[in-house]
């Protein structure tokens, strides 16, 4: 059974601190891996999108990196901002992209 | 920039009532889908389209139906709401091309009561 798990489920830091949310995944076989953003009672915002021939991606401040034979992804987050604090789900693609498999996500909180 | 729009941000209907959820994108995309997301449940695919007039079941498709008319249009259509089916009702869109990046609405928040 296909599956992806993120821990940590919540993380509280301070602002500025650098930080790693990680993203496992059970079938190497996947199209993409795609770093989701969800602030409280809205949709999902598109953060990365790692092809998998691809290693990382960047944008910004973040970071995402995808290696496929230990099933892992991370998103590294520079200069944490009290605005970056939300929900962050990963999720890797299957099959042309009509089969998605979403995490559970981080609560990521940035204290001011 | 890619553009997913839900027609409804908010709604509240009574049990039995038939319930559309419009959903339109801007990119010619191939793929649209209907997800709904529930505390400690995540997101469930309830149903998903890969071209227009063709549709196919997702995990949950059970209590709802859909219809794509047009490309760009995906509707969710319950036929007679129930409380259970109180969530928020997220609609997004993917190109077979390229890189099959998902895009999302803002979301629909229904309330069955």
């Amino acid at each position: 059974k296909q599956e992806v798990t993120q821990i940590p489920a919540a993380l509280s830091v301070p602002e500025g601190e650098n930080l790693v949310l990680n993203c496992s995944f059970t079938d190497s076989a996947i199209y993409n891996l795609q770093w989701f953003r969800q602030d409280p009672g809205k949709g999902l915002t598109s953060l990365l999108l790692i092809q998998s021939s691809q290693r990382e991606q960047t944008s910004g401040r973040l970071n995402a990196s995808l290696d496929k034979s230990s099933g892992r992804s991370t998103l590294y987050i520079a200069a944490s901002q009290p605005g970056d604090s939300a929900t962050y789900l990963c999720a890797s693609v299957y099959t042309g992209g009509f089969k998605t498999i979403f995490g559970a996500g981080t609560r990521l909180f940035v204290k001011a | 920039d890619v553009k997913v729009t839900q027609s409804s941000r908010y709604l509240v209907k009574r049990t039995g009532e038939k319930v559309f959820l419009e959903c339109v994108q801007d990119m010619d995309h191939e793929n649209m889908f209907w997800y709904r997301q529930d505390p400690g449940l995540g997101l469930r695919l309830i149903y998903f389209s890969y071209d227009v007039k063709m549709k196919e079941k997702g995990d949950i498709p059970e209590g709802y139906s859909v219809s794509r008319e047009k490309k760009e249009r995906f509707s969710l259509i319950l036929e007679s709401a129930s409380t259970n089916q109180t969530s928020m009702y997220l609609c997004a869109s993917s190109t077979r091309r390229n890189t099959g990046e998902l895009f999302f609405g803002e979301g629909s928040r229904l309330t069955v009561l």
